[in-house]
């Protein structure tokens, strides 16, 4: 397996704009994790997934997020109307259900609204 | 609340030992994790604890105390290579879905 995957790497949009981002976690994880991460801060919590199931969704996030995971395999994180504080890395994680279930995280996609 | 505090920036020099702290106030506790990233990098996992003591692994340890909400990541015999932001964690629940992120410590080895 060759880890998380995230597409696409970098995206530029201007404010308004819809943008979706798309994560492809290690097949055998049903855990999958959507963080955001600026500049200088440690990953924020977004949305959690396990399997299919999106059981927790940060009180932060906004109406304009959503996040699928329609056969419990890849997501998508879709932002609606971005904002420039919508600027971000944004990263995705999976983890196994067992033991410790450290999370293996993707290389992100950066967002950079203009 | 959640918080978990540490250090913004740490300076050390190539071959020295550093311990990077975090503590952290959580609604409840299931394991304490290390992360490293570095510059533009997804974090990478390091270490783990769950039980109060000291885990090591090659150059790097992490301990923990869960009566003083306290950890550290102990790193040896640094190397340039070690210059990156560190991460602590914590999964405050038994389900996976609750876990907090420090604002990491931007460690610099110098030569």
């Amino acid at each position: 397996d060759t880890g998380v995957s995230q597409n696409p790497r970098h995206k530029i949009t201007k404010r308004g704009q819809n943008v979706t981002f798309r994560c492809d976690p290690i097949s055998e994880h049903n855990r999958l994790y959507w963080y955001r991460q600026t500049l200088g801060q440690g990953p924020e919590f977004l949305t959690y997934f396990q399997n299919e199931a999106q059981l927790e969704k940060s009180r932060l996030l906004s109406d304009r997020f959503s996040a699928e995971r329609p056969k419990g395999s890849f997501s998508t994180l879709e932002i609606q109307r971005t904002e420039q504080g919508d600027s971000a890395m944004y990263l995705c994680a999976s983890s196994e259900y067992r033991g410790r279930s450290e999370q293996y995280f993707g290389p992100g996609t950066r967002l950079t609204v203009t | 609340g959640q918080n978990i505090d540490q250090p913004t920036e740490m300076t050390a020099t190539e071959g020295a030992i550093v311990q990077i702290n975090c503590t952290y106030q959580t609604s409840g506790f299931n394991g304490l994790f290390w992360y490293q990233q570095h510059a533009g990098e997804a974090p990478t996992f390091l270490s783990y604890n769950v039980l109060d003591g000291l885990e090591e692994k090659g150059r790097f340890s992490s301990f923990l105390s869960r009566s003083k909400g306290y950890s550290y990541l102990l790193l040896k015999e640094l190397q340039m290579k070690d210059s990156a932001s560190y991460l602590c964690a914590v999964r405050s629940d038994n389900y996976g879905q609750n876990f907090v992120f420090g604002p990491g410590t931007r460690l610099s080895v110098l030569p």
